[in-house]
Parts: C-alpha cells; sequence; structure tokens
C-alpha cells in the first residue's frame, strides 16, 4: 500500500529552528509537495520538490531524498504565526497525490 | 478577488436529505477535486476532474456526485446524508492537472464544514 509518515505534532520556541520529517512508500513518485494549514482555514501551498537536495524559500527549505523516501520542512526563525499543521504530499506514479496526515506545530513564546 | 470559493461555508442538516456544495475557481484551471478532511485532520481525496476525465476515490460512496457545468464550476452533491459525513469539504483547482509536475500545485477553497445530526 501506500503510506505517508510525519510526525503528528511538535513543540518550538519563537525565533528557534525547527524540522519537520516526511518519509512515504508510494508506487513511483512524481514529486512532493509541502502545505501548511492555518486551523479552521484551508491548506496553502509552500513547496514543491522532484530533485533531490534543498529548496529555499526565505523562512522556509524543504529537503528531498528519492532514494531514502524522504523530506523536510525546515522552518527558521520561528513566528508564532507559524503555528499550523504541515502537510506533505507525494504526486505517485498514476499522478495521484497521497497525502499524509499533516504535522501540528505549536510555537511557544 | 478569491481564487476558490465555496458555498455554503456552514451547512447543518439532518440525517436522509440530500444537499449540494458549490465551488468555483476564477484561476482559468483545467482540473478540480474535492476534498473531505475529518476530525483527525486527515485530508482525503473524493475526485478530480477535468474536462476530459472523472477520477473517484473508489472508496467514496455512490451517495456522493460530482457535477460541473463547465470548467469554472465542480459542484458536490451528495444524497441520504449520514451522520459519518460531517466533516470539512475543500474544493481546490491546479493549473495542469496531475500530470504537470509544479502546476499541479492546488489552490484550496475556504472550506464547507458539513454537520449531520
Amino acid at each position: 500500500g501506500q503510506n505517508i509518515d510525519q510526525p503528528t505534532e511538535m513543540t518550538a520556541t519563537e525565533g528557534a529552528i525547527v524540522q519537520i520529517n516526511c518519509t512515504y512508500q508510494t508506487s513511483g513518485f512524481n514529486g512532493l509537495f509541502w502545505y501548511q494549514q492555518h486551523a479552521g482555514e484551508a491548506p496553502t501551498f509552500l513547496s514543491y520538490n522532484v530533485l533531490d537536495g534543498l529548496e529555499e524559500k526565505g523562512r522556509f527549505s524543504s529537503f528531498l531524498s528519492r532514494s531514502k523516501g524522504y523530506s523536510y520542512l525546515l522552518l527558521k526563525e520561528l513566528q508564532m504565526k507559524d503555528s499550523a499543521s504541515y502537510l506533505c504530499a507525494v504526486l505517485d506514479s498514476n499522478y495521484q497525490l497521497i497525502w499524509g496526515a499533516g504535522t501540528k506545530l505549536i510555537i511557544k513564546p | 478577488d478569491t481564487a476558490v470559493s465555496q458555498t455554503p461555508k456552514y451547512l447543518v442538516t439532518q440525517m436522509g436529505n440530500d444537499k449540494s456544495i458549490k465551488c468555483e475557481q476564477n484561476l482559468g484551471h483545467d482540473t478540480m477535486y474535492w476534498y473531505k478532511q475529518d476530525s483527525k485532520k486527515f485530508l482525503k481525496i473524493m475526485f478530480s476532474y477535468n474536462n476530459k476525465e472523472l477520477i473517484i476515490n473508489e472508496t467514496v460512496p455512490n451517495r456522493f456526485s460530482p457535477k460541473s457545468p463547465d470548467k469554472a464550476h465542480l459542484n458536490l452533491h451528495i444524497n441520504s446524508l449520514e451522520l459519518g459525513d460531517s466533516a470539512v469539504y475543500f474544493c481546490a483547482s491546479s493549473q495542469g492537472g496531475s500530470f504537470a509536475g509544479e502546476s499541479s500545485e492546488q489552490y484550496f477553497g475556504p472550506g464547507t464544514r458539513l454537520t449531520v445530526t
């Protein structure tokens, strides 16, 4: 079967750095997405990785290792507004988007 | 301007009723989707649709049916509502459909919170 694993919940301190991991086992791979979802709101796109390596966008970076079936989202200089769920999703060989259950990130002052 | 809009935002109804949720996107995207997010916050794809193909998640009961009057709209009709249908339903759209890699970035509507009593 297809599976995407993320930690259920993480806690970090304002101003710090946090890394949210995602591992996947899917039938094929055509890219990996990270989305942010604040409570009661819709998911919004953060990043897309299809090649190995690190993609940086401001305070957020996303890393991919296809051989390991592994990705992480790195958030720097954490702000209170970063408190949200972070969803990992993989495009499989049929170009279907498989979603993880999300990681709830709690930021403390 | 709202990119992907849904109505209603909240819907409370009784078991056995039939209801529809409307979705419109003004992004000119080719593909639209419906998702169900339950109390555990897990996003589950229900349908993806463009003007060529409807892909149905086989786990979705046939009480659920998508209806697309045109490229910019994909409505969700639900027959004989059940308690387990209570959830937040998200509509989404993407430019190139799932085949287009990064262009398959999806834009989500604000969600419709459905409560079945």
